[in-house]
């Protein structure tokens, strides 16, 4: 059965250190978004893409962040300068199109730890 | 912005009862997702209601969405330890391009 997958499950990175992760979308699907969850706190949308341009985006979504679709298969998150409270697991979704009225299926998620 | 609230926030129920968890939204539901989550891992779908009064199922689950389009509730019938976990409702905007989630429910069922 087709799925999301991410890497890495684990990133530790020094604050103000460059993240990127990294995404591999079901590969029929057309939009990819991004959430993420905070220790013990709700899971919160962060940008989606689709055919090639940012969609929609959150105020979370501030200049620090960037997403790419670099070649026909990943999705990739950028942080440019990661802060502590940047520290979240991080889902990556994919949908056949718009989620209203369309399934959206979430990979496994990276845990990022800024120290 | 849309503001999910599910209750309760967290359940225990004994194995082979059956148990019901709701999500109200302060908006019109244009597309209402159940995801189940298990502590530190991704979210699982099960399901997706788009229309007033539409009910869906995939084994003991059944999923709701009221006639107006502001509630959805999730029935589990005669729960089994792999039912526990988190279950989180999440709703589309009217775009279709962000999901918008509940706090979650966590379950645990007591063998």
């Amino acid at each position: 059965e087709p799925e999301v997958t991410q890497t890495p499950s684990h990133q530790v990175t020094q604050m103000g250190q460059e993240v990127i992760l990294r995404c591999v979308p079901i590969s029929n699907h057309l939009y990819f978004y991004w959430y993420r969850q905070i220790l013990g706190q709700k899971v919160e949308f962060l940008v989606s893409f689709y055919n090639n341009e940012i969609s929609e985006k959150s105020e979370i979504f501030d200049d620090q962040f960037s997403v790419e679709r670099p070649d026909g298969s990943n999705f990739t998150l950028k942080i440019r300068s990661t802060k502590l409270e940047d520290s979240a697991m991080y889902f990556c979704a994919s949908s056949g199109l718009a989620a209203i009225s369309y399934e959206q299926y979430f990979g496994p998620g990276t845990r990022l730890t800024v120290t | 912005s849309q503001e999910l609230e599910q209750s309760p926030q967290s359940l225990i129920v004994q194995e082979g009862k059956n148990l019901t968890i709701n999500c109200t939204s302060s908006k019109t539901l244009y597309g209402l997702y159940w995801y189940k989550q298990k502590y530190g891992e991704g979210l699982i779908f099960l399901m997706m209601l788009q229309k007033g009064g539409e009910e869906k199922s995939h084994e003991k689950i059944t999923a709701k969405l009221d006639e107006k389009k502001q509630q959805s509730s999730l029935h589990i019938t005669a729960s089994q330890p792999s039912h526990a976990g988190i279950y989180l409702c999440g709703a589309a905007n009217n775009a279709g391009n962000m999901l918008t989630f509940g706090g979650g429910t966590r379950l645990m069922v007591k063998p």
